[in-house]
């Protein structure tokens, strides 16, 4: 029940294009679902995040879309490009106290030009 | 500027050693978090700390032994019980509601 499903495992997409990327949980008490970006040998950065009481959320070029009844998230990024290309991943959590976020396996996202 | 400083960037361990993995932030959080990042597996919860003096198992404490004596400093040291430790070390804080800020790693390898 304390499981965030990712997928896809990678991605490759071409310059312009939007790729989207999902995840699924279970726990029905999570209410703070954050997507971070990581670049390799560095540390995760966290990227946009939303709460349930709304479906989508943009930041930029980055959207989260989010349905509480299917209990999936995705990240969607517009226009994307080359500087894009990372590995992303998805948490969730219950926001109230420090209990600790649940973190997806991770999408390798290759933007290519 | 505010941050968690990780040190050292890399390190490599003998078979039998204990090796301690520093981690000291400047942003006042409360809460502080190891979790071990291996190809394909995402990121694994190690230690957790709510408050000082205190911290609690994740999913993968077997092998690895935390202290939190100050709020800045949560060291995290892989012993020798630990078999198989060469991977991505990532320390995070966070303050009450907000998301995780995270350090830029230590990469472990064992020689």
């Amino acid at each position: 029940q304390q499981q965030v499903k990712q997928s896809p495992q990678s991605l490759i997409v071409q310059k312009g294009g939007i790729p989207i990327i999902n995840c699924a949980y279970e726990n029905t008490a999570f209410d703070y679902f954050p997507w971070y970006q990581q670049f390799p040998g560095k540390g995760p950065a966290l990227l946009i995040a939303i709460r349930p009481d709304v479906s989508e959320k943009k930041e930029g070029r980055f959207t989260i879309s989010f349905n509480k009844s299917a209990k999936q998230f995705s990240l969607h990024i517009m226009d994307s490009q080359p500087g894009d290309s990372a590995t992303y991943f998805c948490a969730a959590s219950i926001e109230g106290g420090n209990t600790p976020l649940v973190f997806g396996k991770g999408t390798r996202l290759s933007v290519i030009a | 500027d505010g941050g968690i400083t990780q040190s050292p960037k890399y390190l490599f361990r003998k078979e039998g050693q204990n090796v301690t993995l520093s981690c000291e932030q400047n942003l006042n959080h409360d809460a502080m978090y190891w979790y071990r990042q291996d190809p394909g597996q995402g990121l694994r919860l190690i230690y957790y700390s709510q408050i000082v003096n205190d911290f609690q198992k994740g999913d993968i404490a077997e092998g690895y032994s935390v202290s939190r004596e100050k709020k800045e400093s949560f060291p995290l040291t892989v012993t020798s019980a630990q078999k198989n430790p060469t991977a991505f070390y990532l320390c995070a804080s966070k303050y009450q509601g907000r998301g995780y800020t995270f350090g830029s790693g230590t990469r472990l390898t064992v020689v």
